[in-house]
């Protein structure tokens, strides 16, 4: 089983949706990243958490520390929003990822 | 730069041959990472310099792989005798400390071995 689980592995959502994004993990961890990856490798920082909740623009960020698990929420999806979304945990210095959510927002 | 900068973007090796990638972090950043990331997987860590040191290679899958560091800026990522399953983009990472503080990705180099 693999340190960092993401659900869906594949989202398909029409323009205005929300959508959200989940990640478990099952390892201590001293912060969370998401990160989105286009097509062509460039990986992005969105947001880095270690407690509660970000927004930034259409995007919100959580993390429950106790139950291991934080979401990310994008509202009014665009199609510029498709992207591949990755949750990557912070253990012992080195960042491990999650499969990455593929998302595609059609107009 | 402004931005961490990998090169080569592309490279297309026969396998058995060598080949070194390159990684500009942002200059100031302390920590630097290296990253493989196979089609349709997420990236896997490979090793971890702080500085010109390299704090952690347990990620390096054989010994054909290694990576320096040695004025604590460029780093360079050398395959040895490459074989076809080393196929991958390459991911290098930087941040300002450790990756507590925001990671800042290059464009990957993607490795073709043929």
């Amino acid at each position: 089983k693999n340190e960092v689980e993401q659900s869906p592995q594949n989202l398909t959502a029409q323009e205005g949706e929300f959508i959200t994004i989940n990640c478990s993990y099952s390892v201590g961890i001293s912060a969370l990243h998401w990160l989105q990856q286009h097509p062509g490798g460039g990986i992005v920082s969105l947001f880095m958490l270690s407690s509660g909740k970000k927004k930034h623009g259409r995007l919100i960020a959580t993390i429950n520390i106790q139950e291991k698990h934080s979401s990310l929420h994008i509202t009014a999806s665009h199609p510029r929003d498709s992207a591949v979304y990755i949750c990557a945990v912070v253990k012992a210095q080195k960042l491990v990822f999650g499969q990455g959510t593929r998302l595609t927002i059609n107009p | 730069g402004a931005g961490v900068s990998q090169s080569p973007r592309y490279k297309v090796a026969k396998r058995g041959q060598d080949v070194a990638l390159r990684c500009d972090p942002i200059s100031g950043h302390v920590s630097l990472f290296w990253y493989q990331q196979a089609l349709g997987q997420g990236p896997e860590f490979l090793t971890y310099f702080q500085n010109e040191a390299q704090l952690d290679k347990s990620g390096l899958p054989s010994d054909r792989f290694f990576a320096e560091r040695p004025e604590g800026s460029v780093s360079t990522l050398k395959i040895q005798r490459t074989q076809q399953e080393d196929s991958a983009v390459y991911l290098c990472a930087s941040s300002l400390r450790a990756p507590n503080t925001e990671a800042f990705f290059g464009q990957g180099t993607r490795l073709t071995v043929v």
